[in-house]
């Protein structure tokens, strides 16, 4: 069965650097998320994205963030200068369609900030 | 803001019984509800979805959705070990304000004892 990818699993990053989140989204879904989960906490969403552009972000989704599809397969979170609040798991997901069709999720990439 | 509501936990049930777990939600514009199943330290993984005022029913798991209520469950039969994980409720609330985004709830710790 078609899976979402991400790499690295664990990511270990000094506080100020940039770090780049990757994401091999199910080949035929047109939508990608990035969700965040803070050990103890709720998913939350971040982005989403759509034809190429944000089609939603949240609160959360500052300056810092920014998404990228850089091929026909990745997709890619970079956040430009960690701080230590940034330290969660990375989920990437990928739909078919909206509203219907649902979100499945990748193991997620473990980010912690140093 | 949009609010899922769910009993943190941990519902405890012996082997063999049916477990019931429940989501409240607060945006009267839901339209697709989606459940999904958390191990400790693991992505969502989906489980279920409902989309029509009912019972849904796929092998072991029924969900039960009552928009007028704004009442989502999710009943497990059978409860084996390996259905001990946290299990989170996520109405998608429809293109209102725009997006895609799934609301978790902080998800519902179920334990299946022996």
């Amino acid at each position: 069965e078609p899976e979402v990818t991400q790499t690295p699993s664990h990511q270990v990053t000094q506080m100020g650097q940039e770090v780049i989140l990757r994401c091999v989204p199910i080949s035929n879904h047109l939508y990608f998320y990035w969700y965040r989960q803070i050990l103890g906490q709720k998913v939350e969403f971040l982005v989403s994205f759509y034809n190429n552009e944000i089609s939603e972000k949240s609160e959360i989704f500052d300056d810092q963030f920014s998404v990228e599809r850089p091929d026909g397969s990745n997709f890619t979170l970079k956040i430009r200068s960690t701080k230590l609040e940034d330290s969660a798991m990375y989920f990437c997901a990928s739909s078919r369609g909206q509203g219907n069709q649902p979100q499945h999720f990748g193991d997620g990439t473990r980010l912690s900030i140093l | 803001q949009k609010e899922v509501e769910q009993n943190s936990g941990p519902l405890s049930v012996p082997e063999g019984a049916i477990a019931s777990l429940n989501c409240t939600y607060s945006d009267r514009g839901s339209q697709s509800f989606f459940w999904y199943r958390q191990y400790s330290g693991k992505s969502p993984e989906l489980i279920m979805s409902i989309y029509s005022n009912g019972d849904k029913e796929d092998g072991r798991f029924t969900a039960q959705l009552n928009k007028a209520s704004q009442y989502v469950s999710l009943l497990i039969r059978d409860s084996q070990p390996s259905d001990s994980a946290t299990y989170l409720c996520a109405p998608w609330g429809g293109f209102t304000g725009g997006g895609n985004k799934l609301t978790f709830g902080t998800g519902t710790q179920l334990k299946v004892e022996l």
